[in-house]
């Protein structure tokens, strides 16, 4: 069954360095999202991406956050100086067509650790 | 933010018994309401969806009710089975279908042989 996958499954860095998340959603998926959930918290959005623009995106997506789909294939997530509140489960997930039931097929996620 | 809230963190039952998970929600422009399994080491896996025109949807083992006037969702799993084991996250969305999603804190269920 065709799946999203997400690398690194974890990743520690240093307050101010530059992560990026990556995903490979499904192949013949076009719409594309993050979310993210904080230990304890809630699933947050963060950003859905369509033919190659942002559609909607978060209060929380600011400045230092950014994504790209570079190739073909793969969704990515890049946090430019990350902070501490920046660690959470990351989450990308990826739909054929426009969500109109709100299914949404998401990776096994991304840890982030900064430190 | 409290858009949707799972008041109940946690629920165990036993195996062939009725699970009730339950929701609410403040905001009455949601247009569609939906169930997320979450397995541990795993990404929330869609289980079932209902739109805010309907009071009833199911599917298999799974129903969702809806009551508009109360403000309230539930997800019924009869009968329960051990891989039922899971988070639960109930969440809503409007009907611009950018795949923003609101979720609820999740309740964990134990479905006990």
């Amino acid at each position: 069954e065709p799946e999203v996958t997400q690398t690194p499954s974890h990743q520690v860095t240093q307050m101010g360095q530059e992560v990026i998340l990556r995903c490979v959603p499904i192949s013949n998926h076009l719409y594309f999202y993050w979310y993210r959930q904080i230990l304890g918290q809630k699933v947050e959005f963060l950003v859905s991406f369509y033919n190659n623009e942002i559609s909607e995106k978060s209060e929380i997506f600011d400045d230092q956050f950014s994504v790209e789909r570079p190739d073909g294939s793969n969704f990515t997530l890049k946090i430019r100086s990350t902070k501490l509140e920046d660690s959470a489960m990351y989450f990308c997930a990826s739909t054929a067509g426009v969500p109109y039931t709100g299914e949404l097929f998401f990776g096994e996620g991304s840890r982030l650790t900064v430190l | 933010d409290q858009q949707v809230k799972q008041n109940s963190p946690s629920l165990s039952v036993q195996e062939g018994r009725i699970s009730i998970l339950n929701c609410d929600y403040t905001n009455s422009m949601f247009d569609y309401f939906l169930w997320y399994k979450k397995y541990p080491a795993e990404g929330p896996t869609f289980l079932i969806s209902i739109s805010s025109i309907k009071d009833k949807n199911e599917d298999g083992r799974f129903t969702v009710f809806l009551n508009k006037s109360a403000k309230h969702l539930s997800l019924h799993i009869v009968p329960s089975q051990p891989g039922d084991s899971a988070v639960y996250f109930c969440a809503a969305m409007w009907s611009s279908n950018t795949g923003k999603l609101i979720f609820g804190q999740g309740t964990t269920l134990q479905v006990k042989p």
